[in-house]
């Protein structure tokens, strides 16, 4: 099946950094990516829809500002958490759909990226 | 609004049968998802309904009634490792994916 890597898998920063999480489709092209938060014993959030080429869509409450996304190719998706605060802490995962592949709308997840803002 | 309902949380017993519900009300559909996630991962897929019927997939099925707007997913005989949160999610007319909040599954010896 399609693979989808995330990467890293551990991140600790200190407050008021920034740390970037990149999302990969490794053998497929992913016009559309989705990233997501979770918080412990919640389920998935929607935070943004990256669009290959053009500005992403967030979802409302999430800070557009704060949560930058970059999806500059078919294959790589990033996720940029700005002057991050230990509220930021969370599990982060993208998302992605195979372009050319009948749309399902099946969605193939990466690993997640866990962040730990101290 | 869009919505989709399924228990919190569900407690079986190893070997033994569970049905999972979930019922939703979306702005229309093209597709119901069942995934699987463990604490700490990310969700894995499980199955995939667009038409009414049952899905069988191992000791997975999933069935899907679109006029009554549910689902379940059935998994027999129970594994200690099936302790996770099965995630039930729909896609509307858009083709986004609207997610329910996950039914966590305790397996007990």
């Amino acid at each position: 099946g399609a693979v989808v890597s995330q990467h890293p898998s551990w991140v600790i920063c200190k407050s008021g950094t920034s740390v970037k999480i990149e999302c990969r489709s490794l053998d497929f092209q992913a016009t559309t990516m989705f990233w997501y938060r979770q918080f412990p014993k919640q389920s998935l959030m929607l935070m943004a829809t990256s669009n290959e080429g053009s500005k992403a869509t967030y979802e409302q409450g999430v800070e557009k500002d704060k949560f930058l996304i970059n999806h500059a190719s078919l294959t790589l998706s990033t996720l940029t958490v700005t002057s991050a605060h230990p509220e930021d802490s969370s599990f982060y995962i993208c998302s992605a759909r195979d372009s050319l592949a009948g749309d399902t709308g099946e969605l193939f997840f990466g690993e997640g990226s866990r962040l730990t803002v101290l | 609004g869009q919505n989709i309902d399924q228990p919190t949380e569900m407690t079986a017993t190893e070997g033994a049968i569970v049905q999972i519900n979930c019922t939703y009300q979306t702005s229309g559909f093209n597709g119901l998802f069942w995934y699987q996630q463990h604490a700490g991962e990310a969700p894995t897929f499980l199955s995939y309904n667009v038409l009414d019927g049952l899905e069988e997939k191992g000791r997975f099925s999933s069935f899907l009634s679109r006029s009554k707007g549910y689902s379940y997913l059935l998994l027999k005989e129970l594994q200690m490792k099936d302790s996770a949160s099965y995630l039930c999610a729909v896609t509307d007319s858009n083709y986004q994916l609207i997610w329910g909040a996950g039914t966590k599954l305790i397996i007990k010896p």
